[in-house]
């Protein structure tokens, strides 16, 4: 089945140890796009590529970056994790932006433990 | 600033009856919105979207309702089943490519 693949599923590290969550898809799909999520908030953009193109949300933080090596994986790297990162991040794909097809398919998340 | 805002945090209905989930927006720029279901343990599934030229769309006992004028969508299901308990989040997209999506309401089906 084709799908959006998410791993770990659970994460913990340590308080400003540098963790990377993942991303892979077999969709095929253009775009790809991160999310955070705290407990009862909404899902919160931090960045989204449209192919190779990067857009970064005006207020991500400097502490996270994201690397798309080729359409099928995408990357999360928080540099310097605080105890305000932990929450579950959600990575999505849209087949296009263009001609409307903003349906996202969303994997299952991983969700972030600092201690 | 919530530009999405889903007011019910949490809603009940009986089976087999209609259950409405409401959905305000501020931003006159959004043209786009969805609506994503989720279970526990599971990322978002799409389940019914309307675009701002539209003022209805339908699929099967989902319906989406659009009101531009007071930045109002709504969404119904009906009959309502037990497999519809989730919790339910508004999307909606802006010309300048924002996605904001509004905190989720809990859908709870009672037998």
């Amino acid at each position: 089945d084709a799908m959006v693949i998410q791993n770990p599923r659970y994460q913990v590290t340590q308080f400003g140890k540098p963790v990377t969550l993942s991303c892979s898809q077999t969709l095929n799909h253009n775009v790809m796009y991160w999310y955070q999520q705290k407990s009862s908030q909404a899902p919160k953009l931090l960045f989204h590529y449209y192919d190779k193109d990067f857009n970064n949300e005006a207020d991500t933080p400097d502490n996270f970056q994201s690397r798309r090596p080729n359409t099928s994986f995408c990357f999360l790297d928080i540099r310097s994790p605080g105890l305000g990162d932990a929450a579950m991040y959600l990575c999505a794909t849209s087949r296009d932006r263009g001609d409307y097809s903003y349906e996202q398919y969303f994997g299952p998340g991983t969700r972030l433990t600092v201690t | 600033d919530q530009q999405v805002k889903q007011n019910s945090p949490s809603l009940s209905v009986q089976e087999g009856r209609i259950s409405i989930l409401n959905c305000d927006y501020t931003n006159s720029m959004f043209d786009y919105f969805l609506w994503y279901k989720k279970y526990p343990a599971e990322g978002p599934t799409f389940l019914i979207s309307i675009s701002s030229i539209k003022d209805k769309n339908e699929d099967g006992r989902f319906t989406v309702f659009l009101n531009k004028s007071a930045k109002h969508l709504s969404l119904h299901i009906v009959p309502s089943q037990p497999g519809d308990s989730a919790v339910y989040f508004c999307a909606a997209f802006s010309r300048d490519d924002k996605i904001i999506f509004g905190k989720g309401t809990r859908l709870h089906i009672l037998p």
